[in-house]
């Protein structure tokens, strides 16, 4: 089955510190993997994905295949970065279907 | 260009009442999704339209919810009894084209069954 793990329902970093969100998977296949980001009174949306291997305000993921994880990696936290952040595994065997992580609630403190 | 549309924005029935959402979807955006998100937890996938036609409708309850994408444009999830544990988001997204994993949410309908 396809499961995706955010270990983390909240994390609080203070402005300019470091901050990683975590995310494993399990999944069939060779899935694509995807962060969205949900920022407070707005609407779901991508923040990146891993084929893209680009930094998207700031923020990269790394895929190890060998770990099955995907984090969120930003060196220097921003207050507007505070958000809902879901990890979503897609493809492989489910072909065109998304797959959520619980999400993780980032506070970043001023 | 225009996001995705839902209406109602939040809706409270009684257990056992009816009731239907409605999604517009980005214009030109082949496939359709409708999520069901429980507090707490990450949107779950429900049923996925590509033009008119069902792609994956393996987690709709199918004794109680149903939905339809008339034309290919426009769609209706609709559920009926609803019971005290589809208190939920229901979320629609539309993407351009099957396999297109960067979907546009809408703001989602808050329904509450007392």
């Amino acid at each position: 089955a396809q499961r995706v793990t955010q270990p983390e329902k909240l994390l609080s970093v203070f402005k300019g510190a470091p901050v990683e969100l975590k995310c494993n998977y399990s999944y069939s296949g060779s899935p694509e993997l995807f962060w969205y980001v949900q920022y407070s009174r707005q609407r779901l949306q991508l923040l990146l994905r891993h084929i893209s291997r680009e930094s998207i305000k700031g923020f990269t993921a790394d895929l190890n295949k060998g770990e099955t994880s995907f984090h969120l990696k930003k060196p220097f936290a921003q207050e507007e970065d505070s958000a809902m952040y879901y990890c979503a595994p897609a493809g492989g065997t489910s072909y065109g279907k998304l797959t959520f992580g619980q999400g993780t609630i980032l506070t970043v403190h001023p | 260009e225009a996001g995705v549309a839902q209406s109602p924005r939040y809706k409270i029935i009684e257990k056992r009442q009816s009731v239907a959402f409605w999604c517009n979807p980005i214009s030109g955006h082949a496939t359709l999704y409708w999520y069901q998100q429980i507090l707490g937890q990450g949107p779950k996938l429900l049923i996925q339209f590509q033009n008119n036609g069902v792609v994956d409708d393996s987690q709709l309850p199918k004794d109680r919810f149903s939905a339809e994408r008339l034309k290919g444009v426009d769609s209706t999830l609709k559920i009926q009894p609803a019971k005290l544990e589809d208190s939920a988001v229901y979320l629609c997204a539309s993407s351009l084209a099957y396999g297109s994993y960067e979907q546009y949410f809408g703001p989602g309908t808050r329904l509450t069954v007392t």
